[in-house]
């Protein structure tokens, strides 16, 4: 299996920050990998796919970067809304994903 | 758009088998692939399974013995069936297409194993 390790496991920041979440994978799995969004009691939503192709919808503060096994995701100039958990997930073999980092206000 | 609902008991009793319809409006199922998640109260996202266009499924090697998932394209409907339940399969399980990422999600069903 795959492994996928996130970090920080959760991070406080203010409205106006620019905040990078890393993810790792334990072996190579090219840019097969997306980033999610989830908010208490809904499902997520799908920010980032294929390492950095920014989701139809999704504010251009959001980007992502990386390739191989190490991958991030960077929100630039935080809003109330982006709040949430963050998980990354890989679909370069049987899917698994990181194990979510919290993202909370200061 | 594509919309998905996810349908089934929210009570299992343990050793018995777990089985969920995914219904999908808006679209045909048979041009998506499609994958099962499931998140346990207050843990993160366990993908379970996925089915391909051509039928083909694939699935997390930890359930592997006892997941089945399925498409019945005359209702467009995507199922999950998992086997020898226990508490520990007590969660919220999700349906999702699987296209640019995992883009389309329904709202979630919970699923409590207790006798």
């Amino acid at each position: 299996d795959i492994q996928m390790t996130q970090s920080p496991s959760s991070l406080s920041a203010s409205v106006g920050d620019r905040v990078t979440i890393t993810c790792r994978a334990s072996q190579t799995i090219s840019s097969y990998l997306n980033w999610y969004q989830q908010k208490p009691g809904k499902a997520p939503k799908v920010l980032i796919y294929a390492a950095s192709n920014l989701q139809n919808g999704v504010p251009s503060r959001f980007s992502g970067s990386g390739s191989g096994t190490d991958f991030t995701l960077t929100i630039s100039g935080l809003q109330p809304e982006d709040f949430a958990t963050y998980y990354c997930q890989q679909s370069y073999s049987t899917y698994t994903f990181g194990q979510g980092t919290k993202l909370e206000i200061k | 758009q594509v919309q998905l609902q996810e349908s089934g008991p929210g009570l299992v009793k343990p050793s018995e088998t777990l089985s969920l319809t995914c219904s999908v409006s808006g679209g045909s199922i048979s041009v998506f692939h499609w994958s099962w998640i499931r998140q346990s109260a207050g843990k993160g996202l366990e993908w379970i399974g996925r089915i391909s266009t051509t039928g083909s499924t694939s699935y997390n090697p930890s359930l592997k013995s006892r997941v089945t998932v399925s498409v019945d394209t005359s209702k467009n409907q995507l199922s999950l069936k998992l086997s020898s339940v226990t508490a520990a399969d007590t969660a919220v399980y999700y349906c999702a297409r699987d296209s640019k990422g995992l883009d389309v999600w329904g709202q979630g069903t919970t699923v409590t194993v207790s006798s």
